[in-house]
Order: C-alpha cells, then sequence, then structure tokens
C-alpha cells in the first residue's frame, strides 16, 4: 500500500548511543517532516524538508539531525541520545503547500535509558 | 505565531452519545484547517479538511465548520460508537510547509 513507511518501530538506547530513525515515502511528495510526540503537548515539528535537498529547522531541532537522501527518503539522526528524546517519532509527507494534509508512517517509539 | 487550541481532555462518553471537541486557532491570515485522528498504536489519519471561511468538512460522520468570525473549527459527531475511541488533533496550515497541532484531546467512547 502507498503510504509512508518509518523503521524501526521500537528501539531503546543508551544515554549518549546513536540512532538513525529511516522514512520512505512513494507517493511522489516534495515536502517531508519529522514530529515528536509527548503526553500532553501534542506534535512538535523537529526537522522539515520542503523539497529535495533542503532541509531546515522546526521547533525543537536540538539534538537532532536529518538527511534528506533523494525524494523519497528522510533520515533523522539522534547523535548522543539524551532521556528528553524519549518520545514517539513520526514521520509525515505532504504533495505542496496550502490546501494539503499530511501523510503520517506508523511511528517510532524510542526509549533512552 | 500560528496556533491552535483544543479542548483538554479526557473526553468519556456513551455509545451513541453526542460529541463536541473545540477548537479555535490564532493566524495572521487565513489557514486551512484539519481534523487528524490517531488510534491507539497507529499514526495520525487525516479525518477532515476545511479551506475557506464556512466551509464544512465531513467523514465518518464526523463534520467541523471553518468559523472565521469566531476563528473556531470545532469537531462533532451525533452518535457515537466505541470505534470512536481516539485521540482527534486540530490543526491549522498557512502557506508555508508546516502544519501546527494542537494539544490533541481523548476521546473514550464506553459500550
Amino acid at each position: 500500500n502507498a503510504g509512508v513507511t518509518q523503521t524501526p518501530k521500537f528501539q531503546v538506547l543508551k544515554t549518549g548511543q546513536s540512532m538513525t530513525l529511516q522514512c520512505a515515502q512513494d507517493m511522489n511528495h516534495n515536502s517531508m517532516y519529522w514530529y515528536r510526540q509527548d503526553p500532553g503537548m501534542g506534535l512538535r515539528l523537529i526537522y522539515y524538508s520542503a523539497s529535495e535537498g533542503t532541509t531546515d529547522k522546526g521547533e525543537v531541532p536540538n539534538g537532532y539531525n536529518v538527511s534528506r537522501l533523494n525524494k523519497r527518503e528522510f533520515s533523522l539522526r539522534l547523535e548522543s541520545a539524551a532521556p528528553s528524546q524519549t518520545s514517539v517519532y513520526f514521520c509525515a509527507s505532504s504533495a505542496q503547500t496550502g490546501n494539503y494534509g499530511y501523510t503520517f508512517g506508523s511511528g517510532t517509539r524510542l526509549t533512552v535509558v | 505565531g500560528d496556533s491552535v487550541t483544543q479542548m483538554e481532555g479526557p473526553v468519556t462518553l456513551s455509545e451513541e452519545a453526542f460529541l463536541t471537541i473545540n477548537c479555535t486557532y490564532t493566524a495572521t491570515g487565513y489557514p486551512s484547517l484539519f481534523w487528524y485522528v490517531q488510534y491507539p498504536g497507529e499514526g495520525l489519519q487525516l479525518l477532515l479538511k476545511a479551506t475557506k471561511a464556512d466551509d464544512k468538512g465531513s467523514n465518518k460522520g464526523f463534520e467541523a465548520t471553518y468559523r472565521k468570525e469566531t476563528t473556531s473549527f470545532h469537531l462533532e459527531k451525533g452518535s457515537v460508537q466505541v470505534s470512536d475511541s481516539a485521540v482527534y488533533f486540530c490543526a491549522l496550515r498557512m502557506n508555508d510547509y508546516k502544519l501546527s497541532f494542537g494539544a490533541g484531546t481523548t476521546v473514550t467512547v464506553r459500550a
């Protein structure tokens, strides 16, 4: 089925470890996004990529880096994980600006101990 | 900046009850407005949207009307089912690429 695929679904890291969350979409969308979801705080934008070759910071970029590898793939990297980064991470994509909503992946539940 | 505020939950209802979740927005222009739903253990799914004032979005028995005069986009359903138990997010999008989400409202429907 067409959509947004995230891997892994679950991950436990020790403080200071690094990891990369992978995201791929097969809808030919131009824009891709990484959000984190924390209880009572809704979704907060970490980074986004308006189009292939561009990336920009969102609300909460500290401690993260991203790579827009090609039009399909947008990865999120934690260089040195901290307990404050324990969260559920969602990748999303959209066709263009304006009236279009997002298509979300099913999420990665990350725990940093 | 542009933002949405939605009613805090949790909301607990009996089956066939009427559901309203309030959402108001603050924006410098005229945003597009959305409701997303998140079922347990899943990602967010677009439930409905409205792109201009007085538009009504509808899907799966849910409705919301874009009210410019009250800057609101309240979600309603006339008769909820147990399967409607989920977290509901109001969101807005201006002319840039980014969606701004409310904090989410957890709805539990009891049989």
